[in-house]
């Protein structure tokens, strides 16, 4: 069965910067697509990022070129940069595979990893 | 503000029937096809249905899913005290090119 495993989080002051990954297994990692979702305390799921299997990447707006997705497909591993972190990026992140069919989600998740931006 | 939105909260009593709206636009919803998820506290989101009205084949059929031009719909009869958590529609949004959740919806079952 498809696993993900989330690690990378932590506490980081203002202004900083953090890489979160994941390590997929179970599965061909480079076959599909992948996406991380965060969730602030208390708050929503937010689509955060996607990278297609081919490397094509997706950002939502409220990043602004700050984050930046990435994969190893050799170490089926994925990754998400984050620069300039602000407090409202404080949240848990989730790592997700992409599912296959029409619509747009997510068949396996990631324990998720919890991202505290705070001085 | 999601670009999707959801009641923040519904209830009903156990045994009886809830449906959760998930209202959108032609550049989501309209033109995409919606997927579901339920959260309990603490957990990672759980896939109920994809591609507006599939489930997943460990999902019971109390569960379904339907859209009518930018709206989609989840349904769940026969509530039950767990079925109490987050409710959350998800799909792809052409203009923003990325995807986008609801709001998300709280159900109570009373």
């Amino acid at each position: 069965e498809a696993q993900l495993l989330e690690s990378g989080g932590g506490l980081v002051q203002p202004g900083g910067s953090l890489r979160l990954s994941c390590a997929a297994s179970g599965f061909s990692f480079s076959s599909y697509a992948m996406a991380w979702v965060r969730q602030a305390p208390g708050k929503g799921l937010e689509w955060v990022s996607a990278i297609s299997d081919r490397g094509d990447t997706y950002y939502a707006d409220f990043m602004k070129g700050r984050f930046t997705i990435s994969r190893d497909n050799s170490k089926n591993t994925l990754y998400l940069q984050m620069n300039s972190v602000r407090a409202e990026d404080t949240a848990v992140y989730y790592c997700a595979r992409d599912a296959p069919g029409a619509s747009h989600h997510f068949d396996y998740w990631g324990q998720g990893t919890l991202v505290t931006v705070s001085s | 503000q999601s670009v999707l939105t959801q009641p923040p909260s519904v209830s009903a009593a156990p045994g009886q029937k809830v449906t959760i709206s998930c209202s959108g636009s032609s550049s989501n919803i309209g033109n995409n096809n919606v997927a579901w998820y339920q959260q309990l506290p603490g957990t990672a989101p759980k896939l109920l249905i994809y591609d507006n009205n599939h489930r997943p084949s460990e999902i019971p059929d109390r569960f379904s899913g339907s859209k009518s031009g930018t709206s989609a719909t989840l349904g769940i009869t026969g509530l039950q005290t767990g079925d109490e958590a987050d409710y959350y529609c998800i799909t792809w949004d052409a203009s923003l090119n990325g995807g986008v959740f609801g709001g998300g919806t709280k159900l109570t079952v009373l």
